[in-house]
């Protein structure tokens, strides 16, 4: 079973459309991140959610919104795509932030490309 | 305050040579600082970790030197095996913090 997976794994779409990436954890844990990886390999934090909670927006433009529905489930809409949005989408989870030294388990990417 | 700096971008050794990575960060409320293991078209992957009351641990080939005055902590591969060939990330991360600030990382290659 996959810890933390993510869908699609590839997304080529057009400037300007609308579109959604879906990530769940089968962890049990209660945080859930995304992170941007551009093409310089730079891991960048965009959201952490702590129990279906926004705990971090990381200066992230508002057409990215991310959605927890439940706490194994944290998902991402990007409205009006730009090529800037070109890049690889990590979906991560860890243990509750009260529990000190945790792992982050990071899903295997989706990568998205605007044309 | 929030950077976890990175050093060196690429490095190039010998199989059965020592690689080493060197991070530094500024915020003294950092206490977890995991390094990552990335290979091409895969997530990150822990690959060990070290709390701050401790100056080293090892395990197996990878070791991280951490010194808490300096701010600073490394990785150490002994006996660099091709397969070890991958992007390496040191992070930092603490209870007041809700995320993990990732170095910049660093491309290994292992020529054998």
């Amino acid at each position: 079973d996959t810890a933390v997976s993510q869908t699609p794994k590839y997304l080529v779409t057009q400037m300007g459309n609308d579109k959604s990436i879906k990530c769940e954890q089968n962890l049990g844990h209660d945080t859930m991140y995304w992170y941007k990886q551009d093409s310089k390999k730079f891991l960048k934090i965009m959201f952490s959610y702590n129990n279906k909670e926004l705990i971090i927006n990381e200066t992230v433009p508002n057409r990215f919104s991310p959605k927890s529905p439940d706490k194994a489930h944290l998902n991402l809409h990007i409205n009006s795509l730009e090529l800037g949005d070109s890049a690889v989408y990590f979906c991560a989870s860890s243990l509750g932030w009260e529990t000190l030294g945790t792992e982050a388990f990071f899903g295997q990417g989706t990568r998205l490309t605007v044309v | 305050q929030q950077q976890v700096k990175q050093s060196p971008q690429s490095l190039i050794v010998q199989k059965g040579g020592i690689s080493i990575i060197n991070c530094a960060y500024e915020n003294t409320a950092f206490d977890y600082f995991p390094w990552y293991q990335q290979f091409p078209g895969k997530g990150p992957a822990l690959l060990i970790a070290i709390r701050p009351d401790v100056s080293e641990k090892k395990e197996g080939r990878f070791t991280i030197s951490f010194n808490k005055s300096a701010k600073q902590f490394s990785l150490h591969i002994m006996d660099s095996q091709p397969g070890d060939s991958a992007t390496y990330f040191c992070a930092a991360s603490g209870s007041g913090t809700y995320k993990y600030i990732f170095g910049t990382g660093t491309r290994l290659k292992v020529l054998a």
